[in-house]
């Protein structure tokens, strides 16, 4: 079935280094791959999305990979700030008639000082 | 300007009892979405309107969950007869039309059923 999933549940990095949060996906119909930030308490935050026909995107001080050859996404934060520790997930949008977004289920990251 | 906004924020009840779950989408959007949240889990997509229509409710658990969205702005998801796995955090987003990427969540409805 349709699934998008983690490598790694957590990851913990020092402020100010870089980070790389990875992500797994099975589904090739995909037309969007998104992530999404999630703090404590509160509901997801869009960060960047990237289209299914590109390699790379990248936003203020994040980058989005796409390899549909291995279909791996990942996202990279630099100089990672302890106001980026949250639980980020990517998701899969198809879009047309049959619209779904399909989360994976999410990395903690934690930036320390 | 205001967003998404959902009410209640938290809401116990006994199992068999029938919940009420309201989300206020931001002003404009006509596409709104329901997502269930486990306990140290992704989002699992439930439901999604294109103004008061539903084109996809193949996502819904189970025939006991409903949402319904009428004047394509208030949205209500109906659970009847709650069961203990239907304790999780109620999401909700918006988005200007459905043919976005960009969802802007609500805070969430947190539903536990004793």
């Amino acid at each position: 079935g349709e699934s998008v999933g983690l490598h790694l549940p957590t990851l913990s990095v020092q402020e100010g280094d870089n980070s790389i949060i990875n992500c797994a996906y099975s589904n090739s119909a995909s037309d969007y791959f998104i992530w999404y930030k999630q703090e404590s308490g509160k509901g997801p935050q869009f960060i960047i999305d990237i289209r299914s026909n590109m390699d790379k995107r990248q936003g203020q001080r994040v980058t989005v990979l796409l390899n549909k050859t291995v279909k791996h996404l990942s996202l990279q934060i630099a100089a990672t700030q302890p106001g980026d520790s949250a639980v980020y997930f990517c998701a899969e949008i198809r879009m047309g008639s049959n619209y779904k977004l399909t989360f994976g289920k999410g990395t903690l990251l934690t930036v320390n000082p | 300007g205001a967003g998404v906004s959902q009410s209640p924020s938290n809401k116990v009840t006994e199992k068999g009892k029938d919940v009420e779950l309201r989300c206020d989408p931001i002003s404009g959007h006509t596409a709104l979405y329901w997502y269930r949240q486990s306990l140290g889990q992704g989002l699992e997509f439930l439901i999604y309107f294109q103004g008061n229509s539903a084109p996809d409710k193949s996502g819904l658990p189970s025939d006991r969950f409903s949402a319904e969205r009428t004047g394509g702005s208030v949205s209500t998801l109906t659970i009847q007869r709650t069961q203990q796995e239907d304790s999780a955090v109620y999401l909700c987003a918006s988005s200007p039309h459905s043919g976005t990427t960009e969802q802007y969540f609500g805070p969430g409805t947190r539903l536990t059923v004793t």
